[in-house]
């Protein structure tokens, strides 16, 4: 059971826009900065979003981030079939020591 | 431009133990932690610990406390992450990770490519 909860896999036709939703709590997403990760299983993941909503470099504006209390969300606009992959969100947690946690991931699936 | 590259592919029977190797490049070594994720088979990404290469701290997530060891070489620029009693559960890739830290504020940033552990008899 992952810290921050995703749901399990979204979709949507190519063009279309899609949202995926990372809940946390105070310890997590309330008191630290989101970051957003794409992966292709078998590869290394890309970091999409850090910062609750900023972009590195080379990521396209189609992909955006925000922040809200315990909650985060990433928004992908303009979906292309290239954007099949495995969605994940993280951040860091105090509640015990300071570690890194994940969500479970969200498949995105582009119909 | 950093490159972390991983050591290759591991098969281990049950109880066995693996290191695995994480070669940094194009930054200074010691001037950010590295952490270790793994993606076990059918399951997400698990983040496992992360050690800093300048001090030698380290934090384990409290689900490998006691199974894992991650060390690091300064003179070679390399980390190591050792998992012992393998179970089959352990099967899966295992990805060292360094932050990047705008403004003080850290995501993971620069991956490793991987390395796929078998736990098999």
């Amino acid at each position: 059971q992952s810290v921050l909860t995703q749901p399990p896999s979204v979709s949507a036709a190519p063009g279309q826009k899609v949202t995926i939703s990372c809940s946390g709590s105070t310890s997590n997403i309330g008191n630290n900065s989101v970051s957003w990760y794409q992966h292709l299983p078998g590869t290394a993941p890309k970091l999409l979003i850090y910062d609750n909503n900023k972009r590195p470099s080379g990521i396209p504006d189609r992909f955006s981030g925000s922040r809200s209390g315990t909650s985060a969300t990433l928004g992908i606009t303009g979906l292309q079939t290239g954007d099949e992959a495995d969605y994940y969100c993280g951040t860091w947690d105090s509640s015990l020591s300071v570690h890194w946690v994940f969500g479970g991931g969200t498949t995105l699936t582009v119909l | 431009q950093v490159q972390l590259v991983q050591s290759g592919a591991e098969v281990r029977k049950p109880g066995a133990s693996v290191k695995v190797s994480c070669k940094a490049s194009g930054y200074t070594f010691t001037s950010y932690n590295i952490n270790w994720v793994r993606q076990a088979t059918g399951q997400g990404l698990e983040w496992m610990g992360w050690m800093d290469p300048k001090s030698g701290d380290i934090v384990y997530a409290q689900k490998f406390q006691g199974r894992v060891t991650m060390t690091r070489n300064t003179s070679i620029t390399t980390a190591y992450m050792e998992l012992r009693s393998l179970k089959s559960d352990d099967t899966g890739v295992y990805h060292c990770a360094r932050p990047v830290c705008p403004h003080g504020v850290c995501s993971l940033g620069s991956w490793g490519q991987g390395t796929l552990v078998t736990v098999s008899s």
